[in-house]
């Protein structure tokens, strides 16, 4: 079935530092790939997402890369902040109908002040 | 925009019993909702999508009549855990797809419903 990798699991960084969390997916006809950002017991909130007709996005100091042909996308965070930390959740769309999608394991990272 | 609210936030029962779970839109209209599960320092799993009007879409391995759902207005998805134990103690998570501000594939979560069973 469909299912996408995530890597790290796990990511410290000093603050200030850049991270980037990559992640593949199997399915090729998926379109959509959001990064979803949860703290300890709380919602998952969008924070980027990007589709399949962009190759990269970014919002101040969050961008996201896709691509299609090796059927993978990273994001990257620079001048990490200690507010960055946090589980981040790739995920990408199935296709089928209703949108589904499947995220990938998570990173945990910490910023380090 | 896209508020999503889930009720209630924390919930303990007893082995045996059910819980009823609600997923609301709160500034959106959302034809379709998906539910999730997740476990301690685990991803999203997702257990069902659900549509209004029509019956919801079960997760290979999710048994639908334990977890029963219903989709009865455009803002507002239930789910019911029944007869639960406590293997069912998890973080049960909704979502809700809309075009609020993003795209018609963007899902917005609500904050989760901790359930633990004794």
């Amino acid at each position: 079935g469909e299912n996408v990798e995530q890597h790290p699991s796990t990511l410290s960084v000093q603050e200030g530092d850049s991270a980037v969390i990559k992640c593949t997916y199997s399915d090729s006809a998926s379109n959509y790939f959001p990064w979803y950002k949860q703290e300890l017991g709380k919602r998952p909130q969008l924070i980027i997402d990007i589709r399949s007709n962009v190759g990269e996005k970014k919002d101040q100091r969050i961008a996201v890369t896709l691509n299609k042909t090796a059927k993978h996308f990273s994001l990257h965070i620079t001048e990490t902040q200690p507010e960055d930390s946090a589980v981040y959740f790739c995920a990408a769309s199935i296709t089928g109908g209703y949108n589904k999608l499947i995220f990938g394991a998570g990173t945990r990272l910490a910023v380090h002040p | 925009g896209a508020v999503v609210s889930q009720h209630p936030s924390w919930v303990i029962c007893k082995s045996g019993t059910s819980v009823k779970i609600e997923c609301r839109s709160l500034d959106f209209q959302a034809t379709t909702m998906f539910w999730y599960r997740q476990f301690p320092k685990q991803s999203l799993m997702l257990m069902a999508t659900s549509n209004e009007g029509s019956k919801a879409t079960y997760e290979q391995g999710v048994e639908k009549d334990k977890f029963l759902i219903n989709h009865a207005s455009l803002t507002l998805s239930t789910l019911t855990v029944t007869s639960a134990h406590p293997e069912d103690s998890s973080f049960y998570i909704c979502s809700a797809l809309g075009l609020a501000g993003g795209g018609t594939d963007t899902q917005y979560f609500g904050p989760g419903t901790r359930l633990t069973v004794l």
